[in-house]
């Protein structure tokens, strides 16, 4: 079975762009959730989707944005990019609707904002 | 709230000698609990998870954890590390009770693990 796949892996922008990630999540998994990584902060929850609904934002501005496909793949944009944006953004799915099942990760989109 | 705390950010340890990543967590209602451990330019593994039941968790590589309670504390233990669990390792918490965040995780900042031959 195919694990979470991320694409791309790595991105090189420019302050004031904007950016679309793709996420593929294991075949079956309704659930996919984005999470910012940086050394400073450890990973922030951004959001999740379940069955193309939005779920759950955490504290990130309007700029970051997502959605979720019919067939579960999900994407994310951030507009007018910052410098502070630098960061792995990391995707994972679970096939739980809710409760204690484990998340499964990609291995992550390295975003360079320059 | 939800939030967990890792107090120590590195923890070196000597190939064969037991180790111990420690975890506190913070939650309203009851924890769901996990551990994950990250390689370099990598995502993040799941190793083990505490749901409800036995309060000692065993998981991959031979790492195990222990919920305790009254302590708030879920610390990542294996009795004889290796120089290849040498990676961050991240404790990660869901309050069971919260209906909103069904698949929400709060990580704590990581610790780098180092095994020194």
């Amino acid at each position: 079975k195919a694990g979470v796949t991320q694409t791309p892996r790595y991105l090189i922008k420019t302050r004031g762009q904007q950016v679309t990630l793709s996420c593929s999540p294991i075949s079956g998994h309704r659930s996919v959730s984005w999470y910012q990584q940086t050394p400073g902060q450890g990973l922030q929850f951004l959001f999740e989707y379940f069955s193309e609904t939005q779920r759950n934002k955490g504290n990130f501005p309007g700029r970051f944005s997502g959605r979720q496909f019919s067939n579960s793949r999900s994407e994310m944009n951030v507009s007018t990019l910052e410098l502070g944006d630098s960061a792995l953004y990391l995707c994972a799915s679970t096939h739980l609707a809710a409760g204690g099942g484990e998340l499964f990760f990609g291995s992550g989109t390295q975003l360079s904002v320059l | 709230a939800q939030s967990v705390a890792q107090p120590e950010d590195q923890v070196n340890v000597a190939e064969g000698n037991p180790l111990t990543v420690k975890c506190t967590y913070s939650v309203s209602g009851n924890p769901y609990l996990f551990w994950y451990v990250q390689y370099p330019n990598r995502g993040l593994q799941f190793l083990l998870k505490y749901i409800t039941g036995d309060n000692l968790v065993k998981g991959s590589y031979g790492f195990e954890a222990e919920f305790n309670k009254s302590q708030t504390s879920f610390h990542l233990k294996k009795p004889s590390a290796l120089v290849s669990d040498s990676a961050l390792y991240f404790c990660a918490v869901r309050d069971m009770d919260d209906p909103v965040g069904a698949n929400n995780l709060f990580f704590g900042t990581g610790t780098r693990l180092t095994v020194i031959p």
